[in-house]
């Protein structure tokens, strides 16, 4: 069964640093998602990406935040100068339409668990 | 504004007994439903969904959700719990006019007593 797959499974990070969570998506999917879900809080939307633009993007989703599709299979979310409270787990999804849209689903990968130190 | 809301933050039922984990949400429109499970340290695992038509959906390990209109709600059910259905469980919805993300529940912790 086709999967969203996710690299690293964890990621450990200075304060400041620059890093890249890395998703490929389902290979015909075309709409893709960042979530994160900071240790024992709820799942939360940052960001849907369609047709190579953001189509939608949450406050958290602020400009130390960006997501790229650099070439055809993978799905990127970068954060430019990492904080303390930005450890999470991040979560990569994907759909081949909007959510609901015709029975549509987003399906999930496992995750990056990412901490800042 | 649109939520979801979980007012059972942790659940604790015997093995064997049966179980639900409630699920409220706030928008006019009929929204798309869905119950993921997260296992410690582990992602989001669709349980099952809802976008129309029958009220009733089945979904995987034997469990099932009711879509109730007229309560804005979707509890998730199963008539025996195994100690394996220990886990996070998340109710979450996307609504028509915001497709492109999914809103998620604070979650129910749900433990299994022997």
């Amino acid at each position: 069964e086709p999967e969203v797959t996710q690299t690293p499974s964890h990621q450990v990070t200075q304060m400041g640093q620059e890093v890249i969570l890395r998703c490929v998506p389902i290979s015909n999917h075309l709409y893709f998602y960042w979530y994160r879900q900071i240790l024992g809080q709820k799942v939360e939307f940052l960001v849907s990406f369609y047709n190579n633009e953001i189509s939608e993007k949450s406050e958290i989703f602020d400009d130390q935040f960006s997501v790229e599709r650099p070439d055809g299979s993978n799905f990127t979310l970068k954060i430019r100068s990492t904080k303390l409270e930005d450890s999470a787990m991040y979560f990569c999804a994907s759909s081949e339409r909007e959510t609901g849209a015709y029975n549509t689903e987003a399906f999930f990968g496992q995750g990056t668990r990412l901490t800042v130190v | 504004a649109q939520s979801v809301t979980q007012p059972d933050i942790h659940i604790t039922v015997s093995e064997g007994a049966s179980l639900e984990l409630r699920c409220n949400y706030s928008y006019g429109a009929t929204p798309y439903l869905f119950w993921y499970v997260q296992s410690p340290g582990q992602g989001l695992q669709l349980l099952l969904k809802y976008f129309s038509g029958d009220t009733l959906v089945q979904g995987i390990k034997g469990f099932e959700a009711e879509f109730k209109r007229s309560q804005s709600s979707f509890n998730l059910r199963k008539p025996s719990v195994h100690w394996s259905d220990a886990a996070e469980y998340f109710c979450a919805v996307a609504f028509y006019s915001s497709a492109s993300k999914i809103i998620f529940g604070s979650g129910t912790r749900l433990s299994i007593r022997p």
